[in-house]
């Protein structure tokens, strides 16, 4: 079956500082990959995904590219604020092409990321 | 554009009650998902609609865990009778996808507590 694996937490940096937070999975199939993101105290929003492979998602100066090859997609971002504090999650959803309409998602456990001033 | 909206917030119920959530997707989205997250964990997935039909129910604990889409709009999800392991957050879904992945927008949650 389908599932994926991220980083546990919590990830503690200071400001300014540099992001990664690996994701792998495993899929039959051709999934598509999402990174959400759950402030605190807010329900879950969807923060960037990608379709294809080398396909690359951004959003809020993050970013994470979909890695075939090696069945990655590591969210990153170049200088983190406060406000990024939160959890992050990786997802995929099943083979887009499987014609089934939109699937259900396939969640990592989540990645608490705590921002230091 | 209203979110997804779930009720109730919280709820505290003893083992053995039955409880009831509910769901109001956003106006004109025919997928909706219930999904369960236990503390510390990412969603799981419960049951997908796509209008009033459930096309994956795969995952959902049929014995005790029921659910409605009546109309295709609202949904219902129940459980009866409740258990200590059920306490977790209750998360509803929807989306406007068809054929090709859309995203999903997720509600705030219910968040249950059996005593």
């Amino acid at each position: 079956g389908n599932s994926v694996t991220q980083m546990e937490g919590p990830v503690t940096l200071s400001e300014e500082a540099f992001l990664t937070i690996n994701c792998t999975y495993t899929a039959t199939g051709y999934p598509s990959l999402f990174w959400y993101v759950q402030y605190p105290g807010e329900g879950l929003q969807l923060l960037l995904k990608a379709t294809k492979a080398d396909d690359k998602g951004s959003n809020k100066g993050f970013e994470a590219t979909y890695r075939k090859e090696t069945t990655s997609f590591h969210l990153e971002k170049g200088s983190v604020q406060v406000s990024d504090s939160a959890v992050y999650f990786c997802a995929l959803s099943a083979d887009r092409y499987s014609g089934g309409g939109a699937d259900g998602l396939t969640f990592g456990k989540g990645t608490h990321l705590i921002i230091q001033p | 554009e209203a979110g997804v909206v779930q009720s109730p917030r919280y709820k505290i119920i003893e083992k053995k009650q039955p409880v009831a959530f509910w769901c109001n997707p956003i106006s004109g989205h025919n997928t909706l998902y219930w999904y369960l997250q236990n503390l510390g964990q990412g969603p799981e997935l419960l049951i997908r609609y796509e209008n009033e039909e459930a096309v994956d129910d795969s995952q959902l604990p049929k014995d005790r865990f029921s659910a409605e889409r009546l109309k295709g709009v609202d949904s219902t999800l129940k459980i009866q009778p409740a258990e200590l392991g059920d306490s977790a957050v209750y998360l509803c879904a929807s989306s406007a996808a068809r054929g090709l992945v859309g995203e999903q927008f997720f509600g705030p949650g219910t968040r249950l507590t059996v005593l």
